[in-house]
């Protein structure tokens, strides 16, 4: 079975500081790694995916996540935070076919 | 290029009414998905079709759950009778057939049950 878990519910940082959301999973291979951002009201929004190659990829707003096998973890980094991305981060994963399995979710909150 | 639409955006329902969610995929995209998300979870899989087929539904609640995607494009989603335990998001999602793992999500029916 495949699952992915987000250890933090909400997040608090403070505008033009760096973030951090973890996101650790489980699957018997290497599995295609997805993070989504969803804005209150709205649907999921595609930040980046990792399928192969190199560990680092980069995705949109200034997003980049970081496969690490060893530690099964696929976690998102911005180095400095706009107020606009007060929403909330979804990690997903799936083994190549169609099934996304979703984490719980991480609810980022901006202070200006 | 247009993405993902559904109505209506918002329902609000008395338990054992029946409800029915319309969603229309972005064009050219063979491989239709509806999920449900509750409140601080993250989204899961309903039912999944290629063109026409449901070829996933086995997350589907089928005694007060249907859905149909006639003409292998529009899919409607219905609940009769809701109950409360019913209040969600409903999200429908859209892909290439081929190209399954990249998803396009909708913005969502809020459905609350009373």
């Amino acid at each position: 079975a495949q699952s992915v878990t987000q250890p933090d519910i909400h997040i608090t940082v403070s505008e033009g500081a760096s973030l951090e959301l973890r996101c650790n999973y489980s699957y018997g291979a290497t599995p295609y790694l997805f993070w989504y951002v969803q804005s209150p009201g709205q649907g999921l929004q595609l930040l980046l995916k990792y399928f192969s190659g190199d560990t680092l990829v980069q995705g949109i707003k200034g997003f980049e996540a970081e496969f690490k096998r060893s530690q099964s973890s696929f976690n998102l980094r911005k180095p400095s935070v706009h107020w606009s991305d007060a929403a909330e981060y979804f990690c997903a994963l799936t083994g190549g076919g169609n099934k996304l399995t979703f984490g719980t979710g991480t609810q980022l909150k901006v202070e200006l | 290029e247009a993405g993902v639409v559904q109505s209506p955006r918002y329902k609000i329902i008395e338990k054992k009414q029946p409800v029915a969610f319309w969603c229309n995929p972005i064009s050219g995209h063979n491989t239709l998905y509806w999920y449900r998300q509750n409140l601080g979870q993250g989204p899961e899989l309903l039912i999944r079709y290629e063109n026409e087929e449901a070829v996933d539904d086995s997350q589907l609640p089928k005694d007060r759950f249907s859905a149909e995607r006639l003409k292998g494009v529009d899919s409607t989603l219905k609940i009769q009778p809701a109950e409360l335990g019913d209040s969600a998001v409903y999200l429908c999602a859209s892909s290439r057939q081929g190209a399954a793992i990249e998803q396009y999500f909708g913005p969502g029916t809020r459905l609350t049950v009373t």
